[in-house]
């Protein structure tokens, strides 16, 4: 069936560092691609999305490139700050199904930033 | 902009108690879900509707109920609850766009379900 594997945290990193988490999926046809946000006591919010083979989602400085030779969709910032502190998702909505497809998540990376 | 209200934050409940977990969206959107957030594993789909009275099972529907009457509310019941029912439940909804779906979750603040 079709899944989405991301990298397991807990991820800690220093102000102003690079970040990435790796995201790779499975699934037959073509999915689109989300990166969802938790923050702290809130329920999830869409931060990225890219619905076909190298598209590139961007939003609050982070970045993916949907990469259907690798299935990947990894997540990137230049420079993090202490307020991207969160749980972050990669998921996918799967395809060939009706407008109400599932949405299928990965199990969260945690990513915590020091001062 | 988009709001999806879930009526508890925090609920304790004993073993064998009726829950009812509800939620209302005010944006008019054709498709909501119910997912259970546990750590390690994600969020995992429980049911979700994409029409006044349709219901579909997710993945991991045993144990649980839902109920759609009207657009704007979709219900999610433990009919009897346990133990490892305890868990972070989240509601979302979704306008129902083109095919394929590029539509966007909009999700509810999350019930923390604790059975004792």
């Amino acid at each position: 069936g079709n899944s989405v594997t991301q990298m397991e945290g807990p991820v800690t990193l220093s102000e102003e560092a690079f970040l990435t988490i790796n995201c790779t999926y499975t699934a037959t046809g073509y999915p689109s691609l989300f990166w969802y946000v938790q923050y702290p006591g809130e329920g999830l919010q869409l931060l990225l999305k890219a619905t076909k083979a190298d598209d590139k989602g961007s939003n609050k400085g982070f970045e993916a490139t949907y990469r259907k030779e690798t299935t990947s969709f990894h997540l990137e910032k230049g420079s993090v700050q202490v307020s991207d502190s969160a749980v972050y998702f990669c998921a996918l909505s799967e395809p060939g199904y009706s407008s109400a497809s599932k949405i299928i998540f990965g199990s969260g990376t945690r990513l915590s930033i020091r001062p | 902009d988009v709001k999806v209200t879930q009526s508890s934050r925090y609920l304790v409940k004993r073993t064998g108690e009726k829950v009812f977990l509800e939620c209302v969206q005010d944006m008019d959107h054709e498709n909501m879900f119910w997912y259970r957030q546990d750590p390690g594993l994600g969020l995992r789909l429980i049911y979700f509707s994409y029409d006044v009275k349709m219901k579909e099972k997710g993945d991991i529907p045993e144990g649980y109920s839902v109920s759609r009457e009207k657009k704007e509310r979709f219900s999610l019941i433990l009919e009897s609850a346990s133990t490892n029912q305890t868990s972070m439940y989240l509601c979302a909804s979704s306008f129902r766009g083109p095919i394929p779906n590029t539509g966007e979750l909009f999700f509810g603040e999350g019930s923390r379900l604790t059975v004792l």
